[in-house]
């Protein structure tokens, strides 16, 4: 399996900053998508873009994906401290079912 | 939207013993359920996947006679962790899709934390 690449692998920020991460791939992909984790605890789905898309938001999240450079970034605005978790990104390989995870991005909001 | 549960939460073991950890869609029937394990400060690499009523695919590296998988029902599967060892040690998560072939839908459960003595 090919895992994603992530960027920052750890980013520290001021609450109300805004938070950049980054995804990068090598498959082909019908979609991508990122989740939030919480030390400890299990996934939740963000956000999920497809391939036909370049720009998608929901709330204070903005996710692009750029296919011609197999790269994706979760954009978060206006920073909380509830926002400190660790972010994936995921993607299936090849139309096939199996969801391969990026190595994440461990974010922490300082109040 | 859709729940799956897993059962323990978390669950603390003496080597050599068998765990037996359970994965179960509470509002949908799950053609698909997949397992995944979690090491410290890592991400998730999938172990293996699994179809009701067939023999679960195991990924490249995953022993399938120490890590057990059974899909009995649409809405259960089961992994046990035979003979037990510190290194078995993890944060294991299933995770269940509703349709087979779809690859845009999984559900995650909250993760069963493993520590063996």
């Amino acid at each position: 399996s090919q895992q994603g690449e992530e960027d920052p692998q750890a980013l520290s920020i001021q609450e109300g900053e805004n938070a950049t991460m980054n995804c990068s791939y090598k498959t082909s992909i019908n979609n991508l998508q990122w989740y939030r984790q919480n030390s400890g605890r299990g996934l939740v789905h963000l956000i999920l873009i497809r391939s036909n898309e370049r720009e998608k938001h929901s709330g204070r999240l903005r996710v692009t994906l750029d296919t011609s450079k197999k790269s994706s970034s979760l954009l978060i605005t206006a920073s909380r401290a509830a926002d400190t978790a660790s972010y994936f990104c995921a993607f299936y390989q090849g139309g096939s079912e199996k969801l391969v995870f990026g190595k994440g991005t461990k974010l922490t909001v300082n109040p | 939207g859709a729940v799956v549960s897993q059962h323990p939460s978390w669950v603390i073991c003496k080597s050599g013993t068998s765990v037996k950890i359970e994965c179960r869609s509470l509002d949908f029937q799950a053609t698909t359920m997949f397992w995944y394990r979690q090491f410290p400060k890592q991400s998730l690499m999938l172990m293996a996947t699994s179809n009701e009523g067939s023999k679960a695919t195991y990924e490249q590296g995953v022993e399938k006679d120490k890590f057990l998988i059974n899909h009995a029902s649409l809405t259960l599967s089961t992994l046990t962790v035979t003979s037990a060892h510190p290194e078995d040690s993890s944060f294991y998560i299933c995770s269940a899709s509703e349709l087979a072939g779809r690859t845009d839908t999984q559900y995650f459960g909250p993760g069963t934390r493993l520590t063996v003595l």
